[in-house]
């Protein structure tokens, strides 16, 4: 079946322009996570979803940040007003119900701010 | 607060040795633990986990046994292969207290098999 799927995979922007990232879960999924990979900060948590719960955003970085989930299945993560520092590699995951089930990664949307 | 620490790369190593990349974690609870992979231009995948103490998690040959007794989830290979050059990434997830179940990892380790 299909995997998790994320658009653009490349992104290329100015400094201070808004951008916009997309993630399509796996069907049934319920639970959404979004993560930032970059070279001097590793992989880190950013935000999750879990149904009509409200989303544990404890990793956002600052209020630049933010996630919405429409419908249960779509997520967009927005960066407004980007920074240098933002350039990273987004990965969205997903997986069944939590309770520990293994998360499924996209490929990512590798960000890069001029 | 959870944390995953897992030895620092590269790690260069001829076809056929042996492999161990050490994991050990800090977790409150009972975590489930993860070995994830990334292979040059792809995205992470799940090589194996194991959700209690004592399981042993395996997949295309790796192992790791998750050991409570000293907070440890090293991954082994008995024979590498040049496919298996990648970045391994250690992993822990935990629910415990209402936690969210999302992943820590560990930094990394670059695997570079010659042939």
């Amino acid at each position: 079946g299909a995997g998790v799927s994320q658009s653009p995979s490349n992104k290329v922007t100015e400094k201070g322009k808004d951008v916009e990232l997309r993630c399509d879960p796996i069907s049934g999924h319920t639970a959404l996570y979004w993560y930032r990979q970059s070279l001097g900060q590793g992989l880190e948590f950013l935000i999750y979803f879990q149904g009509n719960s409200a989303p544990d955003k404890s990793g956002l970085p600052s209020d630049r940040f933010s996630a919405e989930r429409t419908g249960g299945s779509v997520s967009t993560l927005t960066i407004q007003r980007t920074q240098q520092e933002d350039s990273a590699v987004y990965l969205c995951a997903s997986s069944l119900v939590t309770d520990n089930q293994p998360q499924h990664f996209g490929d990512g949307t590798r960000l890069s701010i001029l | 607060g959870n944390s995953v620490t897992q030895m620092e790369g590269p790690v260069t190593l001829s076809e056929e040795a042996f492999l161990t990349i050490n994991c050990t974690y800090t977790a409150t609870g009972y975590p489930s633990l993860f070995w994830y992979v990334q292979y040059p231009g792809e995205g992470l995948q799940l090589l194996l986990k194991a959700t209690k103490a004592d399981d042993k998690g395996s997949n295309k040959g790796f192992e790791a046994t998750y050991r409570k007794e000293t907070t440890s989830f090293h991954l082994e290979k008995g024979s590498v292969q040049v496919s298996d050059s990648a970045v391994y990434f250690c992993a822990l997830s935990s629910n415990y207290g209402g936690a969210t179940n999302k992943l820590i990892f560990g930094t990394g380790t670059l695997l570079a098999v010659q042939p």
